[in-house]
């Protein structure tokens, strides 16, 4: 069965500070990609990330950073320097051949 | 502009009358796919389709059809709504696959009385 779990539900975090969102992923596939999506209030959904089971690579875009790990079935995201305009809900989402999966979503808060 | 296009934004209803939410994309894409947002839940999806006339289940199908005649649109359809139905809805699309990275409607809320 395939699971994806953000432990957070909640951050909140003053702007300009850093903050790392978990997310843990379960899965006996090994082929499965992994993305991050953001929601911000007015409700749209967002495509931030896609990762493949293959590319364990980092990456970093601008304020943005994913670290994958397989070795602990981790894909977490760092905010770098947040600002107000990064309050959303965050989802992680696993996809195994045409099923996606997604996490209960970490709220994120930043306070000016 | 590239978009998906979900009807209607808002709808109250009542139980047992049935509803069609329309979704419709103009990217040509392949797949599409619909899900349900609850607090606390997440998004869980409900049907995909692979092209037209394909169609498959996803992790929350019962109570909810599909269908796919042409390329561009996926109703989802509500035979006999119950309560437990309501919630946020939403509409995707990509390329080819469900591993491709997808474009979301604007959600259409469903409130099932």
């Amino acid at each position: 069965a395939q699971k994806v779990t953000q432990a957070q539900t909640e951050i909140s975090v003053v702007e300009k500070e850093d903050v790392t969102l978990d997310c843990v992923y379960e899965t006996r596939d090994t082929t499965y990609y992994l993305f991050w999506y953001k929601q911000p209030p007015s409700g749209e959904l967002v495509f931030l990330i896609r990762r493949n089971s293959f590319d364990e690579q980092n990456e970093i875009s601008g304020r943005y950073s994913w670290n994958f790990q397989k070795s602990t079935s981790s894909f977490n995201f760092t905010i770098t320097a947040s600002q107000v305009v990064d309050s959303a809900v965050y989802f992680c989402a696993l996809s195994v051949i045409n099923n996606l999966f997604f996490g209960t979503g970490t709220r994120l808060t930043v306070i000016p | 502009e590239a978009q998906v296009t979900q009807n209607p934004r808002y709808l109250i209803t009542v139980t047992g009358k049935k509803l069609t939410v329309t979704c419709s994309q103009n990217m040509n894409h392949e797949y599409m796919s619909w899900y349900r947002q609850d607090p606390g839940l997440g998004l869980r999806q409900i049907y995909y389709s692979m092209n037209v006339e394909v169609t498959d289940k996803g992790d929350v199908p019962e109570g909810y059809k599909v269908s796919r005649k042409e390329k561009r649109n996926f109703p989802l359809i509500l035979e006999s709504p119950s309560p437990n139905q309501t919630s946020l809805y939403f509409c995707a699309s990509s390329l080819r696959t469900g591993a491709q990275p997808q474009h979301f409607g604007d959600g259409t809320r469903l409130s099932i009385l």
